[in-house]
Order: structure tokens, then C-alpha cells, then sequence
């Protein structure tokens, strides 16, 4: 089966600007998790999006924001860039019904650079 | 709160070494926990996972075994390849599709 599919896989923007990221989950899967990876803070969760809703929210400004279409597709937004927004995004998806033990499959990332 | 302690790198071994990298844990409820590798340009793939105290994983000849009493879930492999190069991630999850990442430790395996 088709596995998580992240678009696109590079990006460079400039200060001050938007940027949207994709990602669509494996098929079946409804949970969809979003990762911001750096050297210096390592892998840290964004937020959880299911069935539509947000379901769980890491420690990250308002700027970053995301959304579920209802074919579990999710897109996240960061406004406002700032150079310590450069980052290679991770989605990762999954049943999100499971609970506990379940696995998650990541997406290649898209690896933002802002200039 | 939930956190992730990980063996720092990087980490170079010839082949057919014994690999171990130590991963500890602090979680509120009852983790799951995972190992996850990533190699170059690439996402993380999910190595091995264990659900329960005293669960072992296994998956590629390696192996990590939950330890409740020392919350502990280290990683080892009896004879490393140099196919094994890669970036090595800690991983707990305790709800939902969330999870907390230990910083990866770098492993090169040299011929």
C-alpha cells in the first residue's frame, strides 16, 4: 500500500512570509501527527489532528496551525516565518483508533529553509 | 512529564561489533515504547516496539526489552552491519498518535 506522502519535499522561504505543508496519510488511517525535527531541539510534536478535530496540541506558538480535510488529508501552516522555523516537518500517520501500542508511519518530511 | 532520555553519539563501530544504546524513560500513565531508525534524506521507519513491562521487541536481529523497574528500553544488536548506519530514535507514546522522541543517537558502522 501506498505509504505517507509529504509535499512538497523542499521549501525556501523568506522571512515573514506563510508557508503551507501537506501531507496524506495512508489510507484507512485517520490520525495524522505533525513533528518539527532541528539539530538543536531534536524531534518535537506539533499537534494531532483526527477525524477532522484536533486532538492533541504540543508547546508551539500560535503561529503554527493546521487542519484535517475529511479524507484525512492534513495541511499545517506556519505564518509569520522566522529563521528558527527552518526545520525538516515530519507527518506521521496512523489508525488513531488502536490507542495503545499503535504504531505510527512517517512521511519523507519537507524540508523548510527560511532565508 | 513524559520524556525521553537517549545515549549520546555519535557512536562508530566496526562490523560485527555489539551494539547497545541506552534509552530511559519518565511517563506519567503506562508507554508504550518504541524504537524508530532514519536514514539519510529520509523519514523514520519504526524498528521495534513493546506494549508491556517485560515485552521484547525484535526486529532485524535487534532487540530492546521493556524494563518497567529501571525504566529502561535499550537497544542491541549482537553483529552490526555497515547497512545499520543510520540515526536511532527513542521513542514513548502514551496516547493517541503523540509521541516523545529521545535527541537519536548516530551509529557508523565501519567494514
Amino acid at each position: 500500500k501506498a505509504g505517507v506522502t509529504q509535499t512538497p519535499r523542499y521549501l525556501i522561504k523568506t522571512r515573514g512570509q506563510q508557508v503551507t505543508l501537506s501531507c496524506s496519510p495512508i489510507s484507512g488511517h485517520r490520525s495524522v501527527s505533525w513533528y518539527q525535527q532541528t539539530p538543536g531541539q531534536g524531534l518535537q510534536f506539533l499537534f494531532e489532528y483526527f477525524s477532522e478535530t484536533q486532538r492533541n496540541k504540543g508547546n508551539f506558538p500560535g503561529r503554527f496551525s493546521g487542519r484535517q480535510f475529511s479524507n484525512s488529508r492534513s495541511e499545517m501552516n506556519v505564518s509569520t516565518l522566522e529563521l528558527g522555523d527552518s526545520a525538516l516537518y515530519l507527518c506521521a500517520s496512523s489508525l488513531g483508533t488502536g490507542g495503545y501500542g499503535t504504531e505510527a508511519f512517517f512521511g519523507q518530511g519537507t524540508r523548510l529553509t527560511v532565508v | 512529564g513524559d520524556s525521553v532520555t537517549q545515549m549520546e553519539g555519535p557512536v562508530t563501530l566496526s562490523e560485527e561489533a555489539f551494539l547497545t544504546i541506552n534509552c530511559t524513560y519518565t511517563a506519567t500513565g503506562y508507554p508504550s515504547l518504541f524504537w524508530y531508525v532514519q536514514y539519510p534524506g529520509e523519514g523514520l521507519q519504526l524498528l521495534l516496539k513493546a506494549t508491556k513491562a517485560d515485552d521484547k521487541g525484535s526486529n532485524k536481529g535487534f532487540e530492546a526489552t521493556y524494563r518497567k523497574e529501571t525504566t529502561s528500553f535499550h537497544l542491541e544488536k549482537g553483529s552490526v552491519q555497515v547497512s545499520d548506519s543510520a540515526v536511532y530514535f527513542c521513542a514513548l507514546s502514551v496516547t493517541g498518535n503523540q509521541f516523545y522522541f529521545g535527541t537519536g543517537t548516530s551509529l557508523t558502522v565501519i567494514p
